[in-house]
């Protein structure tokens, strides 16, 4: 089975600095990588996703996120935190489950705060 | 383009009881999702419909729990009798089709079951 893994539960970051949040992927064959958010009391909102291709992959509201298959890593990074930025983030790895179809497996998220 | 909709938003009940959540996804998307997200972890897929067909219910704890779409696109998810440990957000999403790996997930509001 396929998994991702992020490590820390919780990131702070102060307001304009640059922010990362980390996730690594264990896949047997090509991965398929996404980043969701979650706000308080609403569902998750796609933000990014790698198939194929550049391994800088650019999303939603400035994220971006960069593919690093020798580190078997998929990290969410942005410029510039905002306050607005707080909520929790979630990676996900695309698999085949069979029957032609493909399912999402998330890791456990990481709650993101920006301090103003 | 109207979201997934999911209903009730909240719900309070005893162990033992019996809980229904109901689920429309958008319009037009043949697979619907429904996820459990136990409070500090991502979302755990129960079961995953492409039509009024499941493709996957391997993780749906058979014993108590039950869904069906039986028109191919409301759905409704039970759990009877419920437990302690159901204590959960329970997520609806929906894609267009499971088939293909570039179909996003959209994902409803969720409902918050609390078990007493």
């Amino acid at each position: 089975a396929q998994s991702v893994a992020q490590p820390e539960d919780q990131v702070n970051v102060a307001e304009g600095n640059p922010l990362t949040v980390k996730c690594t992927y264990s896949v047997s064959g090509n991965p398929y990588l996404f980043w969701y958010v979650q706000y308080p009391n609403r569902g998750l909102q796609f933000l990014l996703k790698y198939i194929t291709g550049d391994n800088l992959v650019k999303g939603s509201y400035g994220f971006e996120a960069e593919f690093n298959k020798s580190q078997t890593s998929f990290h969410l990074k942005k410029p510039s935190a905002l306050v607005s930025d707080s909520a929790l983030y979630f990676c996900a790895v695309r698999e085949y489950s069979g029957a032609g179809s493909y399912q999402l497996t998330f890791g456990k998220g990481t709650k993101l705060s920006v301090i103003p | 383009e109207a979201g997934v909709a999911q209903s009730p938003r909240y719900k309070i009940i005893e162990k033992r009881q019996s809980v229904a959540f109901w689920c429309n996804p958008i319009s037009g998307h043949a697979t619907l999702y429904w996820y459990q997200q136990i409070l500090g972890q991502g979302p755990k897929l129960l079961i995953q419909f492409q039509n009024n067909g499941v493709v996957d219910d391997s993780q749906l704890p058979k014993d108590r729990f039950s869904a069906e779409r039986l028109k191919g696109v409301d759905s409704t998810l039970k759990i009877q009798p419920a437990k302690l440990e159901d204590s959960a957000v329970y997520l609806c999403a929906s894609s267009l089709t499971s088939g293909s790996l570039y179909n996003e997930q959209f994902f409803g509001p969720g409902t918050r079951l609390t078990v007493l």
